[in-house]
């Protein structure tokens, strides 16, 4: 059974700070790996995806790389600001399989 | 614009009555899913429906029904049997014909039981 752990679970830092979030997986036969922002009291916004085949995948600040073979995805935040302060999740899938996800990393950036 | 609109955003209920949940997509998805969150239990599966008329159970079904006549509709019912139905609740959708199998939310529907 696939499991996914997100270290660390909360993450507090000044503003302008480059950030890493760590999201690791147990079975590397996945078929693409999903990162999301939750904001308090909201559903879930999609971020990047990355395809197995994919190494990273940008948007913006936002950088989240995948290598399989160690079963790690990392999302890199370049220049944090406040209004980056969410909960941060990664869900790992196979390809005709339900979805399994971390618990999320509570992220804050403070002024 | 397309997305997923769960209704209402807000619902309250006494103990020991059924109450449903709303969820409807004009993505053209094939897949629905209905998740339970907690705080720090993260996000727990209830059910899921692949294909129109059919849906299968999730890790945590008890105390809980679906049904999906429509593509577009997967309405969750939290009957009096669920021991703890105070939660948030969150539906997605992902299209299941082809990759990259995305999956999107919805805004959530806090339910409180009292």
């Amino acid at each position: 059974k696939q499991e996914v752990t997100q270290i660390p679970a909360a993450l507090s830092v000044p503003e302008g700070e480059n950030l890493v979030l760590n999201c690791s997986f147990t079975d590397s036969a996945i078929y693409n790996l999903q990162w999301f922002r939750q904001d308090p009291g909201k559903g879930l916004t999609s971020l990047l995806l990355i395809q197995s085949s994919q190494r990273e995948q940008t948007s913006g600040r936002l950088n989240a790389s995948l290598d399989k073979s160690s079963g790690r995805s990392t999302l890199y935040i370049a220049a944090s600001q406040p209004g980056d302060s969410a909960t941060y999740l990664c869900a790992v899938r196979r390809s005709s399989y339900i979805p399994t996800f971390g618990r999320g990393t509570s992220l804050i950036v403070h002024p | 614009d397309g997305g997923i609109t769960q209704s209402p955003k807000y619902l309250f209920r006494k103990e020991g009555q059924n109450v449903t949940l709303s969820c409807e997509q004009n993505l053209n998805h094939d897949a629905m899913y209905w998740y339970r969150q907690d705080p720090g239990q993260g996000l727990r599966l209830i059910y899921y429906s692949q294909i129109v008329n059919d849906f299968q159970k999730g890790d945590i079904a008890e105390g809980y029904s679906v049904s999906r006549e429509k593509k577009e509709s997967f309405p969750l019912t939290v009957t009096s049997a669920q021991k703890n139905p105070t939660a948030f609740y969150l539906c997605a959708s992902s299209i299941e014909t082809t990759g990259p199998y995305e999956q999107y939310f919805g805004p959530g529907t806090r339910l409180t039981v009292t």
